[in-house]
């Protein structure tokens, strides 16, 4: 059971705009910054996003971030069929000391 | 450019003990936080440790904490993470990570390594 909940799947259509939820609580999303991270088959996750809503140079504006209260949400626009992949988001956890993660999205392109 | 390359993993009987390493290159090692972290097979992230730029502060999870000891050797720029009492559940691959910070606490894995993996087994 991970701290921070995200759906085990999305999916959407080449060109479709797709959000991906992660919500947490007072002691993390709440309060530290959220990071977003998309793992391909067989490879090292790769930040999406950081501090929330901030893009990393190289990573494409499709990508976007946004926080609000408890959660944090990733949008996809103009899907690819290269999306396909695992995003999973990240915070800080104050209580915990520690970092904490989603379980992870798993997101195919119809 | 930035490189992180994770050494040490293998197969390891339970209870036993294993050094991982991730050497870096490309960046001024000692201004940088650093994190290891897991993936089990066909499982999600897991965060372990991590390390502030200075080593002064250390922080784990509690799934490793009083077993797994993070540390780093700017002179070398080594990043390490020495995993005593070893148990099946810590089959995983895993990820050495910089942070963007020198803390640990903002920004999680702007760059990463490939992954080593350490399998216990008996």
């Amino acid at each position: 059971q991970s701290v921070l909940t995200q759906p085990p799947s999305a999916s959407g259509t080449p060109g479709q705009r797709v959000p991906i939820s992660c919500s947490g609580n007072s002691s993390n999303i709440g309060t530290n910054y959220v990071c977003w991270y998309q793992q391909l088959p067989g490879t090292a996750p790769k930040l999406l996003i950081y501090r929330n809503n901030q893009r990393p140079s190289g990573v494409p504006d499709r990508f976007s971030g946004s926080k609000s209260g408890t959660s944090a949400s990733l949008a996809i626009s103009g899907l690819r069929s290269e999306d396909e992949a695992d995003y999973y988001c990240a915070a800080w956890d104050d209580s915990l000391s520690g970092w904490v993660f989603g379980g992870g999205t798993k997101l195919t392109v119809l | 450019q930035v490189q992180l390359v994770e050494s040490g993993g293998g197969v390891v009987q339970p209870g036993r003990s294993l050094r991982l390493s991730c050497a870096a290159s490309g960046f001024t090692f000692s201004s940088y936080a650093m994190h290891w972290v897991r993936q089990a097979p066909g499982k999600g992230l897991e965060w372990v440790a991590v390390i502030s730029y200075d080593g002064s502060s250390k922080y784990y999870a509690d799934s490793v904490k009083g077993r797994f000891t993070i540390s780093r050797d700017s002179s070398k720029n080594t990043l390490y993470v020495q995993m005593n009492s070893l148990r099946t559940e810590d089959t995983a691959v895993y990820y050495c990570a910089r942070d963007t910070g020198r803390s640990g606490f903002y920004d999680l894995g702007d760059f990463w390594g490939q992954g080593t993996l350490v399998t216990v087994s008996s």
